[in-house]
């Protein structure tokens, strides 16, 4: 049973670039979450999802988009990185509202 | 929306002592308060959680207590080991989507 998983765990990108941060759970759960770590800051939250096909914003979306087609896969798509993107992100899913299981994390850096 | 302050933002204990960690939140509406451990290079993984209608819950080494009238809970954990150090979270839950809010963090080192 592998949880969630994060992939790529680090990544260089240049501003300007694109890419897609990927994450998967094998649990059937119905709630998947992206969060931003910085330092100091705690955790905050970039996106959500209750199900497949429907998605919403957290705090902190701009820069940000995603998508679920399946409850499986829930990737987040960086399309024009900033130097503020810089940060550890985490992918998480549940079963209901309030907790979660989390990812291994993705560092990003952009140069 | 939720607020959640967490203090202190690192502690520092000799193996053995206990370690409190204390967390307060706004919205008097959340009603779970979760705690979670992340290791270095790892997710933050949930270790013991409360709701609303208890005072305390204890897990072994670990316990949380939690006074709604004050709106505050803590973290302790007693008989620290080394495998105790790592940087603890609180959070709250939003009333208006119940999404988690989390405290900034706190850094725990067991000294041996």
């Amino acid at each position: 049973n592998a949880g969630v998983t994060q992939t790529p765990k680090f990544r260089i990108l240049k501003i300007g670039q694109s890419m897609t941060l990927q994450c998967t759970q094998d649990m059937n759960h119905n709630y998947m979450y992206w969060y931003r770590q910085d330092p100091g800051m705690g955790l905050k939250l970039i996106y959500y999802s209750v199900g497949a096909g429907i998605t919403d914003k957290g705090e902190v979306p701009n820069g940000y988009n995603v998508s679920r087609s399946t409850t499986e896969d829930f990737p987040l798509r960086l399309e024009l990185a900033a130097p503020s993107q810089t940060s550890v992100y985490f992918c998480a899913s549940s079963y209901s509202e309030g907790w979660a299981f989390f990812g291994q994390g993705t560092r990003l850096t952009v140069v | 929306g939720e607020n959640v302050e967490q203090h202190p933002s690192t502690l520092s204990v000799q193996e053995g002592d206990s370690a409190v960690i204390k967390c307060t939140y706004s919205d008097s509406a959340s009603n779970y308060f979760p705690w979670y451990k992340q290791e270095l290079g790892k997710g933050p993984q949930l270790i013991i959680d409360i709701r609303s209608n208890v005072g305390e819950k204890k897990d072994q080494r670990i316990a949380v207590t939690l006074n709604k009238t004050a709106k505050h809970f803590s973290l302790h954990i007693t008989e620290t080991q080394p495998e105790d150090s790592a940087v603890y979270f609180c959070a709250a839950p939003r009333s208006n989507d119940y999404k988690l809010s989390f405290g900034a963090g706190t850094t725990v080192t067991v000294r041996a």
